[in-house]
């Protein structure tokens, strides 16, 4: 069964701070999709990031970075220098390949940054 | 533009009240997705809806009735909900249902009231 683990339900940061949210996945398929969406207060679920499973390289976009790593399960995601306007809820989520595309959630990490 | 919309924002309802949410998008998707998310949780599929046809129906109760008239639009029919419907619904859409590959778009969601 699939299953994504944030540990961390909350996170406060001052700004301009590296944070790092964890996500830590089970799945017994060899192919999959894991992602990270971004949840600010006005409700919309925004797409940050989509990585197969195959494709274990680190990605970078501005002041966001992820490090995806099959041997730990891990899909962590990373805001440099943080500001203000990254508070917001963050779901880290998978889909399995074949069938029809479901999002497994995590429970998401509320992070917020202090000015 | 990954932009999927949703009318209305906000919605407060009586238990005998019939109410509709409605969702578009113009992306050209052939799959569209109905989420429920209750405070401080992930969303939770509800339907999805595959070249206007009904795919998924996660047993979700015969008070909601979802209807897809044409590739572009998505509707929720709500008749004689309970309090505990309260939540945010969430409309998705993503190119095809079948493509694992894919990445499904959230638009800003419907705030539900049911007193």
């Amino acid at each position: 069964a699939q299953k994504v683990t944030q540990a961390q339900t909350e996170i406060s940061v001052v700004e301009k701070e590296d944070v790092t949210l964890d996500c830590v996945y089970e799945t017994r398929d060899t192919t999959y999709y894991l992602f990270w969406y971004k949840q600010p207060p006005s409700g919309e679920l925004v797409f940050l990031i989509r990585r197969n499973s195959f494709d274990e390289q680190n990605e970078i976009s501005g002041r966001y970075s992820w490090n995806f790593q099959k041997s730990t399960s891990s899909f962590n995601f990373t805001i440099t220098a943080s500001q203000v306007v990254d508070s917001a809820v963050y779901f880290c989520a998978l889909s399995e390949d074949g069938g029809a595309q479901k999002l497994v959630f995590g429970q998401g990490t509320r992070l917020t940054i202090n000015p | 533009d990954t932009e999927v919309t949703q009318t209305p924002k906000h919605l407060v309802m009586g238990m005998t009240n019939k109410k509709s949410l409605k969702c578009e998008q113009h992306m050209g998707h052939r799959a569209m997705y109905w989420y429920k998310q209750k405070a401080k949780k992930p969303p939770e599929l509800m339907f999805v809806y595959s070249y206007e046809k009904l795919s998924i129906n996660e047993s979700v109760p015969s008070r909601f009735s979802p209807e897809c008239p044409n590739s572009s639009l998505l509707n929720l029919h709500l008749h004689a909900l309970q309090p505990e419907d309260s939540a945010l619904y969430l409309c998705a859409s993503s190119q095809d249902l079948w493509e694992s590959t894919d990445t499904q778009y959230f638009g800003p969601g419907t705030r539900l009231t049911v007193l």
